[in-house]
């Protein structure tokens, strides 16, 4: 069955300081994958997304992801941290387009100045 | 890039009552749309998924006679939460997909019975 692990529930780092947060999937055909951001009460937006063109996809506000297939691995990184980063970051993956995505837990993201 | 809302924002009901959730795609045709549901601090469970035009398939444990949906146009698809329950207290949130992979999200709906 297809799955989403993301690895650390919270994850804390520094104002300036590297953010990495951590994806892997499950699946046994190619996927497409992404990454949402959601503040307090707000819907999910997206930040970017795999479509199996390029492996190293950029999105918004500075954070690019990895596609791995050796590592079944898509992780979210950002050389530096801003307050505004804070907030919850889900993974989720599709299998076809226009079908429903599965989501991983989510991990928050805290950033301390 | 692709806009969803959702109407109301924010409802709080008494319990037994009926509440209606619109979800609608602004600037594009939504082919397929997603109800999903949210507790807090948890991840987002899909409910259903709706096709314009036909019958929502539910997922397993959903219950379709309380949580009706319609799909009635490309750019509108309702959740009506019948006979609500305080355990149906949640954030509601939709999605909609046109002809392409991605998903655009609308800002939730906060569900409140009483």
């Amino acid at each position: 069955a297809q799955s989403v692990t993301q690895l650390g529930s919270h994850v804390s780092v520094s104002e300036g300081a590297l953010v990495l947060l951590r994806c892997n999937y499950s699946s046994s055909v190619p996927p497409y994958l992404f990454w949402y951001v959601q503040y307090p009460n707000q819907g999910l937006q997206l930040l970017l997304k795999y479509t199996s063109a390029a492996t190293l996809v950029k999105g918004i506000n500075g954070f690019e992801a990895e596609f791995k297939k050796s590592e079944t691995s898509f992780h979210l990184t950002k050389p530096s941290a801003h307050m505004s980063d804070a907030a919850e970051y889900f993974c989720a993956v599709s299998f076809q387009a226009g079908t429903a995505l599965i989501f991983g837990k989510g991990t928050t993201l805290s950033v301390s100045s | 890039g692709a806009v969803v809302s959702q109407h109301p924002s924010r409802v709080i009901c008494k319990s037994g009552t009926s509440v209606k959730i619109e979800c609608r795609s602004l600037d594009f045709q939504a082919t397929t749309m997603f109800w999903y549901r949210q507790f807090p601090k948890q991840s987002l469970m899909l409910m259903a998924t709706s096709n314009e035009g036909s019958k929502a398939t539910y997922e397993q444990g959903v219950e379709k006679d309380k949580f009706l949906i319609n799909h009635a146009s490309l750019t509108l698809s309702t959740l009506t939460v019948t006979s609500a329950h305080p355990e149906d207290s949640s954030f509601y949130i939709c999605s909609a997909s046109g002809s392409q992979e991605t998903q655009y999200f609308g800002p939730g709906t906060r569900l409140l019975v009483l």
